[in-house]
């Protein structure tokens, strides 16, 4: 089945440093990726959406200054979270979408995730 | 209002137990509905999908009840691995998958 590998799986950084995190689909090509945060004990939260070849598209309330997005390939989606600080810690978790299948939840799949712990 | 609510839990269970999850979504435009299972400190898998006619896969049984906005997640016969969160997710309606995901619903199955 579909495979999506996302790096590293968990980094420590200081803050005011920048941390970047891959997810790369490893067996199908990705137009649409999304990245997600989750914070202990609370859903994940949908934070921007990845297009290949474009902007992304990011939710009400998160900083796309702050959390840069990059699509370059259609098998790579990289998150780049810059100056972090300790509220940034959390878990960050990608999604791709098998772009040659119909939509529904059951074609996307899910990176293992990033813990990002900011000191 | 959340746009996905779940009873936190935890739900403290026995083996063999049943057990009963339910969630309230507030779009009425949701199109599609699922449950997800994320153990701790892991990705969320895909469970099962939920149609609004039910649907069950073996011990899981799932029911969405559009006009109330409610879906549901039975589990029969509890074993110690499927003690998890259990997701509540919509995907809300726009031609593109965005999953919007509930805080999740804790089970613990014990001997």
């Amino acid at each position: 089945g579909a495979v999506v590998s996302q790096h590293p799986s968990r980094v420590i950084c200081k803050s005011g440093t920048s941390v970047k995190i891959e997810c790369r689909s490893l067996d199908f090509q990705a137009t649409t990726m999304f990245w997600y945060r989750q914070f202990p004990k609370q859903s994940l939260m949908l934070m921007a959406t990845s297009n290949e070849g474009s902007k992304a598209t990011y939710e009400q309330g998160v900083e796309k200054d702050k959390f840069l997005i990059n699509h370059a390939s259609l098998t790579l989606s990289t998150l780049t979270v810059t100056s972090a600080h300790p509220e940034d810690s959390s878990f960050y978790i990608c999604s791709a979408r098998d772009s040659r299948r119909n939509s529904g939840a059951n074609v996307l799949t899910f990176g293992a995730g990033s813990r990002l712990t900011v000191l | 209002r959340k746009e996905v609510e779940q009873d936190p839990g935890p739900f403290n269970v026995p083996e063999g137990a049943t057990v009963a999850f339910n969630c309230t979504y507030s779009n009425s435009a949701s199109q599609s509905f699922f449950w997800y299972r994320q153990d701790c400190r892991k990705e969320p898998k895909l469970l099962m999908s939920v149609y609004s006619s039910g649907n069950e896969d073996g011990r899981f049984t799932a029911q969405l009840n559009r006009a109330s906005q409610y879906i549901s997640l039975l589990i029969r016969d509890s074993k110690l691995s499927d003690s998890a969160t259990y997701l509540c997710v919509v995907n809300l309606s726009g031609g593109y998958n965005k999953l919007i995901f509930g805080a999740g619903t804790r089970l613990a199955v014990h001997p």
